[in-house]
């Protein structure tokens, strides 16, 4: 069945660092891939999302692209805030034979 | 303004006893779904719903029902035979099961 493989955390980072936090998938068919963040005590919202290959999702200086040969969707941002602290959490949308997919989340912190 | 609306917030159940938990949506979406997520864990699916009136079981269904009589409503209750209900609950929206998902703010569970 369709998965998704996160990195696993947590993940530490100084203010201004780079962050990359990788996921690669599963699944059959091309899904839609998706990046949702949690903040402590709320629900997920979208980050950014890559319907097809080679597409790039991107907002508030966060990027992902959706890699078919390497079945890959890996996040990054060029310099990270601590208000960017919170969960990640890497998705496959659902395909014709299955539904959505959500990785085990990662959680960032970032000192200041 | 549109949006996806839990309540309540937080609900405490005793032993034996049955809860509902109410996932409402002014969206004008076709699918709804819950999800149950655990300290520090991804989040599991329990059951989703693509159409009124029809509801597939998710990944952890059992010891919950749900139903879908309306459009808007999609409420979750957890029977007595979920032995390990202590959770966060999660409800989420969507135009179509491929697209992106919309949450709601959840509902903690906790047993007295």
């Amino acid at each position: 069945g369709d998965s998704v493989t996160q990195m696993e955390g947590p993940v530490t980072l100084s203010e201004e660092a780079f962050l990359t936090i990788n996921c690669t998938y599963t699944a059959t068919g091309y899904p839609s891939l998706f990046w949702y963040v949690q903040y402590p005590g709320e629900g997920l919202q979208l980050l950014l999302k890559a319907t097809k290959a080679d597409d790039k999702g991107s907002n508030k200086g966060f990027e992902a692209t959706y890699r078919k040969e390497t079945t890959s969707f890996h996040l990054e941002k060029g310099s990270v805030q601590v208000s960017d602290s919170a969960v990640y959490f890497c998705a496959l949308g659902a395909t014709n034979a299955g539904k959505s997919t959500f990785g085990d989340g990662t959680t960032l912190t970032v000192k200041p | 303004d549109g949006g996806i609306t839990q309540s309540p917030k937080y609900l405490f159940r005793k032993e034996g006893q049955n809860v509902t938990l109410s996932c409402e949506q002014n969206l004008n979406h076709d699918a709804m779904y819950w999800y149950r997520q655990d300290p520090g864990q991804g989040l599991r699916l329990i059951y989703y719903s693509q159409i009124v009136n029809d509801f597939q079981k998710g990944d952890i269904a059992e010891g919950y029902s749900v139903s879908r009589e309306k459009k808007e409503s999609f409420p979750l209750t957890v029977t007595s035979a979920q032995k390990n209900p202590t959770a966060f609950y999660l409800c989420a929206s969507s135009i179509g099961r491929k697209e992106t998902q919309y949450f709601g703010p959840g509902t903690r569970l906790l047993v007295l």
